[in-house]
């Protein structure tokens, strides 16, 4: 049973517009959350992060909206960029920085 | 040193052989993980170590995998009599538990044949 889950596994945008990436979880235990990015043949890098007392994080182009209550977290970005064309994973965790679950991931392609 | 360093960065052994997998994470970086990652699936747990504690092995597929963390630094994760269902990357990541998230290395892929 996947405790973290990314219902879309590829989404396609226009450079400029909004990319809006979606993950649920279902532990409610789960109270820290994160975002990566991977391209292919490299490890995954850190994007940004967001705590359960927080419904929103900021950064750049990059922002976290997490609703606790709907057990759900988006990731926006804002304007896409060619560059950003990658797989994003979200990651969930009830103790801060042990045994993140991560969910399959979302392979983003920004169009030129 | 400067990020997670892992190898050898790609693998290529037979069916049945054992293989060993080495990880040396961002030096004073207390946790370290092991990941997974299959084709086409997320990244699988495999096992954690933070500092001297008995490491979380609840990930490990099989009692073919186990991994070790010598000195509190550099970490080998060793796969018995190696299956086809084995082949994937195999991600290291290290964290001071101060930093938001992990820092990951670039993974070994493993291909068995």
């Amino acid at each position: 049973d996947q405790q973290v889950k990314q219902n879309s596994p590829s989404l396609s945008v226009q450079e400029g517009r909004i990319s809006i990436l979606n993950c649920d979880y279902t532990n409610s235990m789960f109270d820290y959350f994160l975002w990566y990015k991977k391209y292919p043949a490299e490890g995954p890098t850190f994007l940004i992060s967001i705590s359960s007392i927080k419904d929103k994080n900021e950064d750049g182009r990059f922002t976290v909206f997490l609703n606790k209550s709907a057990k759900h977290l988006s990731l926006h970005i804002v304007p896409s960029q060619p560059g950003d064309s990658a797989v994003y994973f979200c990651a969930a965790s009830g103790n801060y920085g042990q045994n993140f679950v991560f969910g399959p991931g979302t392979r983003l392609s920004v169009l030129p | 040193g400067a990020g997670v360093s892992q190898s050898p960065s790609n693998k290529v052994t037979e069916k049945g052989k054992d293989v060993e997998l080495r990880c040396d994470p961002i030096s004073g970086h207390t946790a370290l993980y092991w990941y997974r990652q299959s084709l086409g699936q997320g990244l699988e747990f495999l096992i954690y170590f933070q500092g001297n504690s008995a490491p979380d092995k609840s990930g490990l597929p099989s009692d073919r995998f186990s991994a070790e963390r010598t000195g509190g630094s550099v970490s080998t994760l060793t796969i018995q009599r190696t299956q086809q269902e084995d082949s994937a990357v195999y991600l290291c990541a290290s964290s001071s538990g101060a930093d938001y998230g992990y820092t990951f290395g670039s993974g070994t892929r493993l291909t068995v044949v």
